[in-house]
């Protein structure tokens, strides 16, 4: 079964900050993979996917992330965040290969931007 | 785009009450519908995939006989917490899928608490 890590379980920043949140999965097969967001009170909404071709993916709100085949990672960045990026982050992965299509969500990554 | 509407938003019950939580998507046909559970400051848990018309296929270690899960059409799924205890109390969040590459909307989620 596959499975999602973030390492980074809270993450303070400053206005301004660039961000970089770490996803890694275990899974030998092909994967779509996600980033998805939760403000505050808010359901989750995506950010971006990857399901084939650039690994370099952009998402809404100035969000890029990267598909990194050889170290199985899916990593966030955002060049200058902004206090209104305050929110919860998860990264979630689902196999391409099998026929099961629920979401395998990471534990998430709290990230606070300070003004 | 996508809605997927989920009600009640919040609900508080005596134990061993049953509670009926309904996931609707408002704008398109779901054929598969999921259910997660998040406890505080943790990641979503599949609980269980429902497809429109089939029985629901629950996770491991997940109780099939207290929280029954019914997707009857192609726009509703419901979850039914049976006599419920203080310890089913959380985050009950679900998803609709509009096929692999579509993705999938999230509902707002119910916040059940158990007395």
């Amino acid at each position: 079964a596959q499975s999602v890590s973030q390492h980074n379980h809270h993450v303070i920043l400053s206005e301004a900050a660039s961000l970089e949140l770490g996803c890694n999965y275990s899974y030998g097969g092909t994967v779509n993979l996600f980033w998805y967001v939760q403000y505050p009170g808010q359901h989750l909404q995506l950010l971006l996917k990857y399901f084939s071709g650039d690994p370099l993916v952009k998402g809404i709100k100035g969000f890029e992330a990267e598909f990194i085949k050889s170290k199985f990672s899916f990593n966030l960045r955002k060049p200058s965040v902004q206090w209104s990026d305050t929110a919860e982050y998860f990264c979630a992965v689902t196999p391409m290969d099998t026929g099961r299509r629920a979401l395998t969500f990471g534990s998430g990554t709290r990230l606070q931007v300070q003004p | 785009g996508a809605v997927v509407s989920q009600h009640p938003s919040r609900v508080i019950c005596k134990s061993g009450t049953s509670v009926k939580i309904e996931c609707r998507s408002l704008d398109f046909q779901a054929t598969t519908m999921f259910w997660y559970r998040q406890f505080p400051k943790q990641s979503l848990m599949l609980m269980a995939t429902s497809n429109e018309g089939s029985k629901a296929t629950y996770e491991q270690g997940v109780e099939k006989d207290k929280f029954l899960i019914n997707h009857a059409s192609l726009t509703l799924s419901t979850l039914t917490v049976t006599s419920a205890h203080p310890e089913d109390s959380s985050f009950y969040i679900c998803s609709a899928s509009r096929g692999a590459v579509a993705g999938y909307t999230f509902g707002s989620g119910t916040r059940l608490t158990v007395v």
